[in-house]
């Protein structure tokens, strides 16, 4: 079946760790996204990709990086310097064209130890 | 103005009652609206795309009204299993900026 795979489902970051966050597609879907989700509040743009080897910042990209080496992957790597990094997680894909919606996988919960 | 503004609700109501929400967006550039469904603690699944003439699916209908920014959700008939979060989402087109209202809590009481 076709989808979008994110791992791990839960996570627990230590101070001054980075960690690193899977995401991976195997829908042949171009861009792709990562998303952060808080309480109360909607979903926020970290970072997103339209093609392999090219990423742009989002709304919040301070404290995170990513890289798009393949078309099916689009790692996220949450820092250190990102001192309120408690959330979910949320990975996304797309095709390219205009008016079609974003598909998510089922997330990971990143927690300070 | 919030770009997209949803009331988080919560909306309780009990099984077979016709609930709807509404979602209202500043940009009235915005091309593409959709609703999502999120169950607690899980990640957000498409519902339904809204296009201009309005559309239906089942139980769901979905409207567009570009003259007063608005996109609303109507659930007739409504069963247990359609508690979750409903989340509009409206964007630009392509890739340029997607935004997320914060969800409508929907809670169906037997």
């Amino acid at each position: 079946d076709g989808g979008i795979t994110q791992s791990p489902k839960y996570l627990f970051r230590k101070e001054g760790q980075n960690v690193t966050l899977s995401c991976e597609q195997n829908l042949n879907h171009d861009a792709m996204y990562w998303y952060r989700q808080d309480p109360g509040q909607g979903l926020r743009l970290i970072y997103y990709s339209q093609i392999v080897n090219d990423f742009q910042k989002g709304d919040i990209a301070e404290g995170y990086s990513v890289s798009r080496e393949k078309k099916e992957s689009f790692p996220l790597t949450v820092t250190s310097a990102q001192k309120n990094p408690t959330a979910f997680y949320l990975c996304a894909s797309s095709v390219q064209e205009t008016n079609q919606p974003q598909h998510f996988g089922d997330g990971t919960r990143l927690s300070i130890l | 103005r919030k770009e997209v503004e949803q009331d988080p609700g919560p909306f309780n109501v009990p099984e077979g009652a016709t609930v709807a929400f509404n979602c209202t967006y500043s940009n009235s550039a915005s091309q593409s609206f959709f609703w999502y469904r999120q169950d607690c603690r899980k990640e957000p699944k498409l519902l339904m795309s809204v296009y201009s003439s309005g559309n239906e699916d089942g139980r769901f209908t979905a409207q567009l009204n570009r003259a007063s920014q608005y996109i609303s959700l109507l659930i007739r008939d409504s069963k247990l299993s359609d508690s979750a979060t409903y989340l509009c989402v409206v964007s630009l087109g392509g890739y340029q900026k997607v935004t997320f209202g914060i969800g409508t809590k929907l809670q169906v009481i037997p």
